[in-house]
């Protein structure tokens, strides 16, 4: 089956920048999402890019596909302490989701 | 309104009992999904209902019985539940909001705990 793969966890300091990385298998996937979960609660959608998109960008958040690589990326610039989240990347279609494992961004002061 | 709601947010269960977990959502949405997400685990598909029918059954035990009323609504009756059963159960909607194309939208869960 399709895979997604990310690393489980990601410390940054508030006010610099993340970035998660995550590859994927599906090369079908329309498009490509990020979805965040902070503790306790649902899935919030953050972003998604359009699998012929090299970047789109959407205030404090970057996005970058390689599309060749099947390699997808998320920037958060200037991370705050509420950003503190699992952050999921998932390919597929809106119909079908293949999750990645989630990475948990831990914030600190 | 891009929500979904989901009720109860809490629920603790005995083996032995029945309920049943509910998902509303008002976007006119035609498929709607319910999943089960275990501690630091990505959530897993249980079901999909596509115009009130389903569509998809990931093998789940028949001791989840979904239901889906009208458009709108979707529920999930829980019955002889086992302690692995504990989990935050997700709804999501399926449909084009205001990112201008199709998208799951989720609901914040049930945290189901079964003694």
């Amino acid at each position: 089956g399709e895979d997604v793969e990310q690393s489980l966890f990601l410390s940054v300091r508030e006010g610099d920048s993340s970035v998660i990385n995550c590859t994927y298998t599906d090369s079908s996937s329309t498009y490509l999402y990020w979805y965040k979960q902070e503790p306790g609660a649902g899935l919030q959608l953050l972003t998604y890019i359009f699998s012929n998109m090299d970047m789109k960008q959407d205030q404090r958040l970057t996005v970058l596909l390689n599309k060749k690589d099947k390699h997808l990326s998320l920037r958060i610039a200037d991370t705050q302490t509420g950003d503190s989240a699992i952050y999921f990347c998932i390919s597929g279609t809106a119909s079908k989701l293949t999750f990645g494992t989630g990475t948990r961004l831990q914030v600190t002061l | 309104d891009t929500e979904v709601t989901q009720t109860p947010k809490h629920l603790v269960m005995g083996m032995t009992n029945k309920k049943s977990l509910k998902c509303e959502q008002h976007m006119g949405h035609r498929a709607m999904y319910w999943y089960k997400q275990k501690a630091k685990k990505p959530p897993e598909l249980m079901f999909v209902y596509s115009y009130e029918k389903l569509s998809i059954n990931e093998s789940v035990p028949s001791r989840f019985s979904p239901e889906c009323p009208n458009s709108s609504l979707l529920n999930l009756h829980l019955h002889a539940l086992q302690p692995e059963d504990s989990a935050l159960y997700l709804c999501a909607s399926v449909g084009q909001g205001e990112v201008g194309t199709d998208t799951q939208y989720f609901g914040p869960g049930t945290r189901l705990t079964v003694l």
